[in-house]
């Protein structure tokens, strides 16, 4: 089936290190989205891309939607103990008209103080 | 404004019982999607619905799950009966596609556990 294959699976990095981790596909997305998962939690939304090349922020954060609409990164800068979790990448096609998505292995990320 | 109502939080019972999970989707939204969550299969998705109609239940793990939509705010998730397999936490996530493809927005999740 579709898959997404999102890396790296785990990181654990020092209090104000940035981040990075992304999402390649063999298929082709007309959106991207990153998911935070905090733990007993549902998945929250960070940020979503609507264009091939599209570069957006909010805050501390900041994503990418690849050029060949296969691959997405994002990146955390100066990561804080609050940013652990679980990172998830997801890809839906507008054709699909159902706002079904699928959805990266997740990466969890945990931050030492 | 409201967002993904899931309930219960947590669910613990016995192998052979009947378990019900019930979402509310956000008030608007016209897609609804089952998840489940475990440490081996990461988020599953299982099922989802488009105007109240379902449109692929190929995630459903066997006969044992069932899902209803009988109005646009409000889906059941069934199994029964229950087996210690199926624990995991389920999520049930909302979204209006539209024309641009809106975001899936989650619930907290429902907690269940099979004795």
């Amino acid at each position: 089936g579709q898959q997404l294959n999102q890396s790296p699976q785990s990181m654990f990095i020092q209090e104000g290190e940035d981040v990075s981790m992304n999402c390649t596909s063999s298929s082709i997305f007309n959106t991207w989205l990153w998911y935070k998962q905090d733990p007993g939690e549902g998945p929250v939304l960070l940020i979503a891309l609507y264009k091939a090349g599209e570069l957006t922020s909010n805050g501390r954060l900041t994503a990418q939607f690849g050029i060949t609409r296969k691959d997405s990164f994002l990146n955390i800068s100066a990561s804080i103990p609050s940013d652990v979790g679980i990172y998830f990448c997801a890809g839906g096609r507008v054709s699909s008209n159902t706002g079904k998505l699928i959805f990266g292995q997740g990466t969890t990320l945990q931050v030492k103080p | 404004d409201a967002g993904v109502i899931q309930s219960p939080r947590h669910e613990v019972t016995e192998m052979g019982q009947e378990v019900t999970l019930r979402c509310k989707p956000i008030s608007g939204h016209n897609s609804l999607f089952w998840y489940r969550q475990t440490m081996m299969r990461g988020l599953e998705l299982l099922i989802y619905f488009n105007n109240n109609v379902p449109i692929d239940d190929s995630g459903m793990p066997e006969d044992r799950f069932s899902a209803k939509m009988p109005n646009a705010s409000f889906s059941t998730l069934k199994i029964q009966p229950s087996e210690p397999r199926d624990s995991a936490v389920y999520f049930c996530a909302s979204s209006y596609p539209g024309f641009d493809n809106q975001p899936q927005h989650f619930g907290d999740g429902t907690r269940l556990s099979i004795l």
